[in-house]
């Protein structure tokens, strides 16, 4: 296993609502990454997280937020869901400020909105 | 065009047989090649780094043709626990270091 925890596991939301996901990074890591994964489709990279600052962005607009707290763990953050935010959200752990590029991914969160 | 694009699949092969996987990526500027295994409905689990020189982990071997931006990923003696998905994974370097996933190949190893 990775060492890294999603929490919750699944989840159900109607369309307008707000959701929160939350990661815990592998013991050591200082970067937390976000991905989207849609069913039949690879993860998408929505942000990353380092050192508790955001390092990087992907397509997604601004509705998608987050956080990384002190001891690395992070938060995604969705404001007004639509049917399309359906999908596995995953974080990946990983070390930043060194050479390696390799991530370690959590279970994921499964978000259904209805 | 996708960033990385990977063979449709799915692949229905017998156990023992070989197989082989191919992923080209569009970004010349791409330093770090993985490939990535994702059983259904779990997370993708790194398998491999993909290097220049070329790489193998008992039955898995992976290579790299920078110059065609091309990658493969070979399966030798395929075991029935082998069947998942298979993500060629591309990250373009820069400060996030994000990966980029391709579509997946789907393997079904039968008995």
């Amino acid at each position: 296993e990775t060492g890294v925890t999603q929490s919750p596991t699944h989840l159900i939301k109607t369309r307008g609502q707000q959701v929160t996901l939350r990661c815990s990074s592998q013991s050591g890591h200082n970067t937390v990454s976000w991905y989207q994964q849609a069913l039949g489709q690879g993860p998408q990279f929505i942000f990353q997280y380092y050192r508790e600052e955001e390092n990087g962005r992907g397509n997604f607009p601004p509705r998608f937020s987050g956080l990384q707290f002190p001891n690395y763990s992070s938060e995604l953050n969705v404001n007004a869901l639509e049917l399309d935010d359906s999908a596995l959200y995953l974080c990946a752990s990983s070390l930043g400020g060194t050479s390696s590029y390799e991530q370690y991914f959590g279970p994921g969160t499964r978000l259904t909105v209805t | 065009r996708k960033e990385v694009e990977q063979d449709p699949g799915p692949f229905n092969v017998p156990e023992g047989a070989t197989v082989a996987f191919n992923c080209t990526y569009s970004n010349s500027a791409s330093q770090s090649f993985f490939w990535y295994r994702q059983d259904c409905r779990k997370e993708p689990k790194l398998l491999m780094s993909v290097y220049s020189s070329g790489n193998e982990d008992g039955r898995f071997t992976a290579q790299l043709n920078r110059a065609s931006q091309y990658i493969s990923l070979l399966i030798r003696d395929s075991k029935l626990s082998d069947s998942a998905t298979y993500l060629c994974v591309v990250n373009a370097g820069g400060s996030a270091r994000q990966l980029t996933f391709g579509s997946g190949t789907q393997l079904t190893v039968l008995p």
